[in-house]
């Protein structure tokens, strides 16, 4: 069976702090996606990275950088210096090839000003 | 912008009804998913075509019902609808099959009384 956790429901910043929400999975293939979706207040869910089970190398997209640890099971999200405009619902997601994306209940991000 | 169109954006109806969503891929894809997401269940697959043809099934309900049409719009029927099928539902659409990267419509927020 294949499971994503966010234990971090809920996170509150102050704009300009460094925020990490966490993702933690389960599988037992060895060939799997993850993913990570911004959900902004309008709902809609906004495609961020995939990564590949062999591939875990750290990607930095700007403020945005991801850690991806295949020995903990673990592919992280950091913002660096926080911004209003990144306050949404973050949800990590693994795929197989299957194509039943499994996803995350999801971490609130709020970053007051 | 994904590409993704879906309409209605909001759909109001009473228990017992049935209602057709429906969904547009982005250019040049030709798989489609569906989703639904809710407070108490999160975000669920419930659907895949591909290329007009079914190649996955989630969690979907057996009152509920879709299909990819020739011109690659598809469409997700729910019958004999009740109060907890109120929910956001989310089509996407990828390249190919496998795991590719899933870009999300703006839902259609379904509201059943």
């Amino acid at each position: 069976a294949q499971k994503v956790t966010q234990a971090q429901t809920e996170i509150s910043v102050v704009e300009k702090e460094d925020v990490t929400l966490d993702c933690v999975y389960e599988t037992r293939d060895t060939t799997y996606y993850l993913f990570w979706y911004k959900q902004p207040p309008s709902g809609e869910l906004v495609f961020l990275i995939r990564r590949n089970s062999f591939d875990e190398q750290n990607e930095i997209s700007g403020r945005y950088s991801w850690n991806f640890q295949k020995s903990t099971s673990s592919f992280n999200f950091t913002i660096t210096a926080s911004q209003v405009v990144d306050s949404a619902v973050y949800f990590c997601a693994l795929i197989r090839d299957n194509n039943d994306m499994r996803f995350g209940a999801g971490t609130r991000l709020t970053v007051k000003p | 912008d994904s590409g993704v169109t879906q309409t209605p954006k909001h759909l109001i109806t009473a228990t017992g009804q049935r209602v057709t969503l429906r969904c547009s891929p982005r250019s040049g894809d030709l798989s489609v998913y569906w989703y639904q997401q809710s407070l108490d269940q999160g975000l669920q697959f419930l659907i895949q075509y591909y290329n007009g043809e079914e190649r996955a099934k989630g969690n979907i309900l057996e009152r509920f019902s879709a299909q990819q049409f020739p011109d690659l719009h598809s469409e997700l029927n729910l019958s004999s609808l009740e109060l907890g099928d109120s929910a956001l539902y989310f089509c996407a659409s990828s390249v190919d099959l496998g795991a590719e990267t899933q870009y999300f419509g703006p839902g259609t927020r379904l509201l059943v009384l």
